[in-house]
């Protein structure tokens, strides 16, 4: 079975700063995606980047971007020039290649100071 | 607009009632799946449905059942044996790849329905 981990519940990063966010998972497949979605105080579950585990080229959306190491198992999302509607709780997930299913992990609340 | 719709955004469940969440879809898409949401927790998948008239369990089916018998709908009846089915609930869709080696296509979700026992 498949595992995500997100070690850090909360972390706080001031406006305009850069943040990282941490997430590991455990996986014997060689064909899987990774995502991180965000949930803002809304609740709505936002697509914010995936990442294909085939590609060794690591993904960019705008201000975001991940650190895959696949060696490593490791899947961190980095913010770049932080703003205040940035603030939400972000969630790693991992999809295998064979199907669809979603195995989440806990969640990190992230604040955004002004 | 496509998207996908939820309701009602709250619900309230007697003792021993069952009560059914609606989720519709208009993005064309196969897959479906349902998730709850606990606090301090991830989210968990209850039940998913890759085809019309098809659908299987997911981590924690019990307590709840499905139907899919048209594309657009997949909805989630929380029946009286969930005993504990304070939460909150989301549906997602997806176009799934088929066959090994399939390209699997993002999951995006709807707005949730907070469900709250009186």
């Amino acid at each position: 079975a498949q595992t995500v981990t997100q070690s850090q519940p909360e972390m706080s990063v001031q406006e305009a700063e850069t943040v990282t966010l941490s997430c590991t998972y455990d996986t014997s497949e060689s064909n899987y995606y990774l995502f991180w979605y965000k949930q803002p105080p809304s609740r709505q579950m936002i697509l914010v980047i995936r990442q294909e585990a085939y590609k060794q080229q690591n993904a960019t959306e705008n201000r975001f971007s991940v650190n895959f190491q696949k060696a490593a198992k490791s899947f961190s999302l980095k913010i770049s020039d932080s703003q205040l509607g940035d603030t939400a709780m972000y969630f790693c997930a991992f999809m295998r290649g064979a199907n669809s299913k979603l195995t989440f992990g806990k969640g990190i609340t992230l604040s955004v100071r002004p | 607009d496509g998207g996908i719709t939820q309701s009602p955004k709250y619900l309230f469940r007697k003792e021993g009632q069952n009560v059914t969440l609606s989720c519709e879809q208009n993005l064309n898409h196969d897959a479906m799946y349902w998730y709850r949401q606990d606090p301090g927790q991830g989210l968990r998948l209850i039940y998913y449905s890759q085809i019309v008239n098809d659908f299987q369990k997911g981590d924690i089916a019990e307590g709840y059942s499905v139907s899919r018998e048209k594309k657009e709908s997949f909805p989630l009846t929380v029946t009286s044996a969930q005993k504990n089915p304070t939460a909150f609930y989301l549906c997602a869709s997806s176009l799934p790849g088929q066959g090994a080696g399939a390209v699997q296509e993002t999951q995006y979700f709807g707005p949730g329905t907070r469900l709250l026992v009186l």
